[in-house]
């Protein structure tokens, strides 16, 4: 119930078009739902956050979707750049500052 | 702030010897993390402190591993003896607690490789 279930593993997107990242949940406890990047070589680092009291929050070219019903959150990458490659990790939590992460997405953009 | 930092970069050790990774948060933050990183595994929460005390160490994998935060600037994770399976990146991660969620900050890990 603790888990949070991402997929895919890993995807290859064509330079300027659309990367979705799918993250799935049991624990309706949970109360915010960060998204983590991270580059080769260095530690991940919060890209964008999402609160259950809304369906969609957008930051730029990032956009998290967020279906409470379905206990569903996702990340949108438009317009898709190779700097861009990275892997993403989804996560949640209760409020106590200990995140659930899921297994991560390893993302490349092909130019 | 020159933000988490850890020591040292890499470690390259062989099988029994001890290795301590050492971590330093960001000032003021009250909540230090340790993590492991693998490609089977992904990211693991090994043990996180609040105020110096270790709050859960559920994710320690086992005895051999042991983490101490003497102060509120200072940190270590010990393994003794180690294993070539305990070969991986291991992140430090501080933040500050509160009313509401906030970020944590990595550091840029430490690699290790037990031969």
């Amino acid at each position: 119930q603790q888990q949070v279930k991402q997929s895919p593993q890993s995807l290859i997107v064509q330079k300027g078009g659309i990367s979705i990242i799918n993250c799935a949940y049991e624990n309706t406890a949970f109360d915010y739902f960060p998204w983590y990047q991270q580059f080769p070589g260095k530690g991940p680092a919060l890209l964008i956050a999402i609160r259950p009291d809304v369906s969609e929050k957008k930051e730029g070219r990032f956009t998290i979707s967020f279906n409470k019903s379905a206990k569903q959150f996702s990340l949108h990458i438009m317009d898709s750049q190779p700097g861009d490659s990275a892997t993403y990790f989804c996560a949640a939590t209760t409020g106590w500052n200990q995140l659930i992460w899921g297994a991560g997405t390893k993302l490349i953009i092909k130019p | 702030d020159a933000g988490v930092i850890q020591s040292p970069r890499h470690e390259v050790t062989e099988m029994g010897q001890e290795v301590t990774l050492r971590c330093k948060p960001i000032s003021g933050h009250d909540y230090l993390f340790w993590y492991r990183q693998t490609m089977m595994r992904g990211l693991e929460l090994l043990i996180y402190f609040n105020n110096n005390v270790p709050i859960d160490d559920s994710g320690m994998p086992e005895d051999r591993f042991s983490a101490k935060m003497p102060n509120a600037s200072f940190s270590t994770l010990k393994i003794q003896p180690s294993e070539p399976r305990d070969s991986a990146v291991y992140f430090c991660a501080s933040t500050l607690g509160g009313a509401s969620y906030n970020e944590q900050f990595f550091g840029p890990g430490t690699r290790l490789t037990v031969l």
